[in-house]
């Protein structure tokens, strides 16, 4: 089992509807939980981080995190065509280590 | 402007050569990430320092990688020999305030490296 697992994709969501991202992690004890976007070729910016389980919103990106689960989500309402990027899911172990997902792609048809 | 710099950008090279990457980190930043991203296995962390101490280099193939800081402006990758293998982008990450909770690191735009 990988320590942080996402489903690659590709997900493809219309234009204006809400994307919904998925990662789940095997550490019990990991501390923080980040989500970065990659647009093709260039560097993951981080767009989201969140310790406490719940929610977080931050304009139109809503993290959740549930600890009991092992899971955490991202949501983007109002997709955007910029928005179509690989997510890349990141979680700080108990042992201090930032583990990432391999990635999800998203696609927004306009 | 503060961002982390890598250099080259693009480096291709032949079986069996070194290779050096560069990374200068954002001014302050006490920490310092190496991966490695390929499409197969995604983003690997290779080394990771602090206070120019390495601190985790387990994802590091030892006997031909090797990770320094000799200053708190320049971390370097070296790799020797090369193998084709080792063709992948390879990304420079810094960050500050490590033993918080939340530690967000900022990316370099990354070293393409092709090993022929």
């Amino acid at each position: 089992q990988k320590e942080v697992e996402q489903n690659s994709g590709p997900l493809s969501v219309p234009e204006g509807a809400i994307a919904s991202l998925n990662c789940t992690y095997s550490d019990r004890g990991s501390q923080s939980f980040f989500w970065y976007r990659q647009y093709s070729g260039k560097s993951p910016e981080l767009i989201m981080f969140i310790y406490s389980n719940g929610d977080k919103e931050d304009g139109r990106f809503t993290a959740q995190l549930n600890k009991a689960s092992q899971y955490v989500s991202l949501l983007i309402r109002d997709s955007q065509p910029s928005d179509s990027a690989t997510y890349l899911c990141a979680v700080k172990s108990s042992a201090s280590k930032i583990i990432f997902g391999s990635g999800t792609r998203l696609s927004i048809r306009p | 402007d503060a961002r982390v710099t890598q250099t080259p950008r693009h480096k291709v090279t032949e079986m069996g050569q070194e290779v050096t990457m560069r990374c200068q980190p954002i001014l302050g930043h006490n920490t310092v990430f190496w991966y490695r991203q390929t499409m197969m296995q995604g983003l690997e962390l290779l080394a990771y320092f602090r206070n120019r101490a390495p601190l985790d280099d387990s994802g590091m193939p030892k006997d031909r990688f090797s990770a320094e800081m000799p200053d708190a402006t320049l971390a370097t990758l070296k790799i020797q020999p090369s193998e084709p293998r080792d063709s992948a982008v390879y990304f420079c990450a810094s960050g500050s305030l490590p033993d918080r909770v939340y530690n967000e690191q900022f990316f370099g735009p990354g070293t393409r490296l092709t090993v022929l």
